[in-house]
């Protein structure tokens, strides 16, 4: 049974670049959630997709988008890199409208 | 963000003894999950509780949903080398697949 996913493990970027980071649910889930985790603090909600739609925003900028394919895997987009975005950046999936929410290992974002 | 208020913040106990860690809110959630966290890696969820009141086992691990719907506690019995790690409560506040909000964690560690 797969489970999350996420590409890539690491990456470094510069302020003002944009960058992508992607996720695969768990097989049979529909549901991916994604979550900033800044160092030292619990993960903060960023934005729910179910069915290629985003159904629930937490308090992030416009800056951050997403996207949902059919296949239910999902695209974390963050354009104009600030110093304060390094942080891991969590995904998680559930199967709608189920609440159990797994995680996968996340991808570490540092901004220099 | 908010984040859930978790004590202690971090504890260092010897193996073999109990560890009891406890959430509180001031926003009530329908469920309430206990995930644990190990260092460079996702979350890994190891209770989830549905209604005011319940009492929920997995192993050496109990966690309690509170009355109020405000709060919730962990023990873990008996613990372990492997039971290092980062333990975060996070909450839900409705039924359906929505957003988690994540406690400040608790960091503990097991002296043999």
């Amino acid at each position: 049974d797969a489970g999350v996913t996420q590409s890539p493990t690491h990456l470094i970027k510069t302020r003002g670049q944009q960058v992508t980071l992607r996720c695969s649910p768990k097989s049979g889930h529909d549901t991916v959630s994604w979550y900033q985790q800044a160092l030292g603090q619990g993960p903060q909600f960023i934005f729910q997709y179910y069915e290629e739609e985003e159904r629930q925003r937490g308090n992030f900028p416009d800056r951050f988008s997403g996207h949902q394919f059919p296949n239910y895997s999902s695209e974390l987009n963050v354009n104009a890199l600030l110093l304060g975005d390094s942080a891991l950046y969590l995904c998680a999936s559930s199967l709608y409208p189920q609440e159990t929410q797994y995680f996968g290992p996340g991808t570490r974002l540092l901004v220099l | 963000g908010q984040q859930l208020n978790q004590s202690p913040q971090s504890m260092f106990i010897q193996e073999g003894e109990d560890v009891s860690m406890n959430c509180t809110s001031s926003s009530i959630f329908n469920t309430w999950l206990w995930y644990k966290q190990d260092p460079g890696e996702g979350p890994v969820l190891l209770i989830a509780l549905y209604k005011a009141g319940e009492l929920t086992s997995n192993g050496r691990l109990t966690a309690q949903f509170g009355i109020t719907r405000k709060d919730s506690f962990l023990n873990i019995s008996a613990s372990i080398p492997s039971d290092v790690g980062i333990y975060f409560c996070a909450g839900q506040a409705t039924g359906t697949a929505s957003k988690l909000t994540f406690g400040t964690g608790t960091r503990l560690q097991v002296t043999l």
